[in-house]
């Protein structure tokens, strides 16, 4: 187990909906890297929070927002949700960017269904 | 332009014989990370092995083994004598340094062991 955990484990919205989708990183690790790995796709890089500010954004709108808190735990929101919303979004944890140690430890995911 | 390729996208195979994945990447950066995850049906990415782009060793761990070319920008794993717990999906990421700590991600390949 890498420690890194995330909840819930499943979730189903409904289109227009918001959600919220939270991470605890790894004891040491203080940066957290969300990712949205859709159906048969690799992961896809949402963006990066480094000492509670974000370090880095994928290609994703503004809808998708996130927070670190000082405990390096993060959240990741989404609003107005749309059907392609439909993914398993993975939370990764790591030593802070630019490590020599940059290896990205992940939890298991929440698999989100916006039906 | 995609920066991991895995062509692969499904490969089956007899337990206790050899496999090796294929993974091709493409980066203008001289210092960059290579790595490769496994991931179950569980879901959680389980971290594999990380190479350095000025370290060409070719790596072998246990029935893992791992070569690294930079002439032809591949990183390649071969699992050798598998078993049924190897099938899983497999994926290559590259980092690279001037981008923080966002891995970009292959589109993974679905690797079944028959008994």
């Amino acid at each position: 187990e890498t420690g890194v955990t995330q909840s819930p484990t499943h979730l189903i919205k409904t289109r227009g909906q918001q959600v919220t989708l939270r991470c605890s990183s790894q004891s040491g690790h203080n940066t957290v890297s969300w990712y949205q790995q859709a159906l048969g796709q690799g992961p896809q890089f949402i963006f990066q929070y480094y000492r509670e500010e974000e370090n880095g954004r994928g290609n994703f709108p503004p809808r998708f927002s996130g927070l670190q808190f000082p405990n390096y735990s993060s959240e990741l929101n989404v609003n107005a949700l749309e059907l392609d919303d439909s993914a398993l979004y993975l939370c990764a944890s790591s030593f802070y960017p630019g490590a020599l140690n940059n290896i990205q430890y992940f939890g298991a995911g929440t698999r989100l269904s916006v039906l | 332009a995609q920066k991991v390729t895995q062509a692969q996208t499904e490969i089956s195979v007899v337990e206790k014989e050899d496999v090796t994945l294929d993974c091709v990447y493409e980066t203008r950066d001289t210092t960059y990370y290579l790595f490769w995850y496994k991931q179950p049906p569980s879901g959680e990415l389980v971290f594999l092995i990380r190479r350095n782009s000025f370290d060409e060793q070719n790596e072998i761990s246990g029935r893992y083994s791992w070569n690294f070319q930079k002439s032809t920008s591949s990183f390649n794993f071969t699992i050798t004598a598998s078993q049924v717990v190897d099938s899983a999906v497999y994926f290559c990421a590259l980092s690279e340094p001037n981008t923080g700590n966002q891995f970009y991600f292959g589109t993974g390949t679905s690797l079944t062991v028959i008994p």
